[in-house]
């Protein structure tokens, strides 16, 4: 199976900070990778596909890139409402594996 | 707009069979483009990936290594629906599951399933 090596796992932040959090494939996956958030109680959201494709929707604070098998997703100014977990998702080869997931908190 | 609405029961005791169902509105389980997948989450194991069910001129499944000689996914085209039967559950198997759609990402989920194996 393809491990996907999340970082940090949880951050403490403030609104307005620059948040970035990153996630490591351990074989090549090309660009096959998705980001989530989740908040408690409700099933994951869809925020970028294909690794830096924004989903229709979703507030353009949000953004993500690749650099061969390292993926980085960024909130340029976080807002109270981003407060939630993070996975980053591949899907170039089943079983398809999840991060563990980036925790953020409020300082 | 696309729904998932999850059914089935939330207690199952052990060495029984979890059963649950996912009924598909706007959209078609026999789609040409789109998954329908099955995800549990638990705080032990994080998001886990169990299976998933896609119609491409004829049908595929497949199914996550751990699970696999207990696992069946199964599309009903009548009914508009996909179902996770789960062999043999242990309290490993307590979790909360989804049903879920793949396209661009998984796009839509169930609601959500909280299924504890106890007796």
């Amino acid at each position: 199976d393809i491990q996907m090596t999340q970082s940090p796992s949880s951050l403490s932040t403030s609104v307005g900070d620059r948040v970035t959090i990153t996630c490591q494939a351990s074989q090549d996956i090309s660009s096959h990778l998705h980001w989530y958030q989740q908040k408690p109680g409700r099933a994951p959201k869809l925020l970028i596909h294909d690794a830096s494709n924004l989903k229709t929707g979703v507030p353009s604070r949000f953004s993500g890139s690749r650099s061969g098998t390292d993926f980085t997703f960024t909130i340029s100014s976080l807002q109270p409402e981003d407060i939630a977990t993070y996975y980053c998702q591949q899907y170039d080869i089943v079983p398809y594996t999840f991060g563990q997931g980036t925790k953020l908190e409020i300082k | 707009q696309v729904q998932l609405q999850q059914s089935g029961p939330g207690l199952v005791k052990p060495s029984q069979t979890l059963s649950l169902t996912c009924a598909i509105s706007g959209d078609s389980v026999s789609s040409n483009s789109a998954a329908w997948s099955w995800i549990r989450q638990s705080p032990s194991r994080g998001l886990e990936w169990l299976g998933r069910a896609y119609y491409r001129s004829r049908w595929y499944i497949d199914y996550a290594v751990s699970v696999k000689s207990r696992i069946n996914i199964k599309p009903d085209t009548s009914k508009n629906q996909f179902s996770l039967q789960l062999n043999s559950v242990t309290p490993e198997d307590t979790a909360l599951y989804f049903c879920a759609r793949m396209l661009a990402g998984y796009d839509y989920w169930g609601q959500g399933t909280l299924v504890t194996v106890s007796s």
